[in-house]
């Protein structure tokens, strides 16, 4: 089962423009991470926001947390070419310790030169 | 530091026959696990191990799916007999204590059940 839902599940911009992605689930979590995928590779982590957070920022991108709304979203600013690919939320749930992490469906990102 | 080595990267089978997918961790990570995903997914975990111990395999289909990790550090998922529906991409990841969590993700093998 997948607990975290991302929205929309396909977004495509043009280079430059700012790409919002959210995620929401259903449980308690220890901590929120976004995962990137290329086509036909493994997953990279991006950036792990926890509970008690409720923003965070790397390079390009910006990731929120609301936990009384049970959503995050990933801001990815100034986007290029090389940011297309898939972006998975994963989620933390409290029940699972630290070690457990439940996946969404992810967004499939285009981004046009 | 090398990554996460999966072998094979790409699997082509009869339904029916068997498949072993082989995956050597982060050296130094001691948790491991084995996702499946299919095409326009996410991961979904069939198991985890700490160490040499599967600690979470509740997601394992163990009627055919079988899994080993002998000494704490290479991994083997075996399906047999595969079935049509087994067709997709098996991911290896690995983490430590040490990393909060954050998993490190092999390139994955595709199977293929004809």
């Amino acid at each position: 089962s997948q607990q975290g839902e991302e929205d929309p599940q396909a977004l495509s911009i043009q280079e430059g423009e700012n790409a919002t992605m959210n995620c929401s689930y259903k449980t308690s979590i220890n901590n929120l991470q976004w995962y990137r995928q290329n086509s036909g590779r493994g997953l990279v982590h991006l950036i792990l926001i926890r509970s008690n957070e409720r923003e965070k920022h790397s390079g390009r991108l910006r990731v929120t947390l609301d936990t009384s709304k049970k959503s995050s979203s990933l801001l990815i600013t100034a986007s290029r070419a090389a940011d297309t690919a898939s972006y998975f939320c994963a989620t933390a749930p409290v029940s699972g310790g630290y070690n457990k992490l439940i996946f969404g469906a992810g967004t499939r990102l285009a981004v046009h030169p | 530091e090398a990554g996460v080595v999966q072998s094979p990267r790409y699997k082509i089978i009869e339904k029916k026959q068997p498949v072993a997918f082989w995956c050597n961790p982060i050296s130094g990570h001691n948790t491991l696990y084995w996702y499946l995903q299919n095409l326009g997914q996410g991961p979904e975990l069939l198991i985890r191990y700490e160490n040499e111990e599967a600690v979470d395999d509740s997601q394992l289909p163990k009627d055919r799916f079988s899994a080993e990790r002998l000494k704490g550090v290479d991994s083997t998922l075996k399906i047999q007999p595969a079935e049509l529906g087994d067709s997709a991409v098996y991911l290896c990841a690995s983490s430590s204590t040490d990393s909060y969590n954050e998993q490190f993700f092999g390139p994955g093998t595709r199977l293929t059940v004809l």
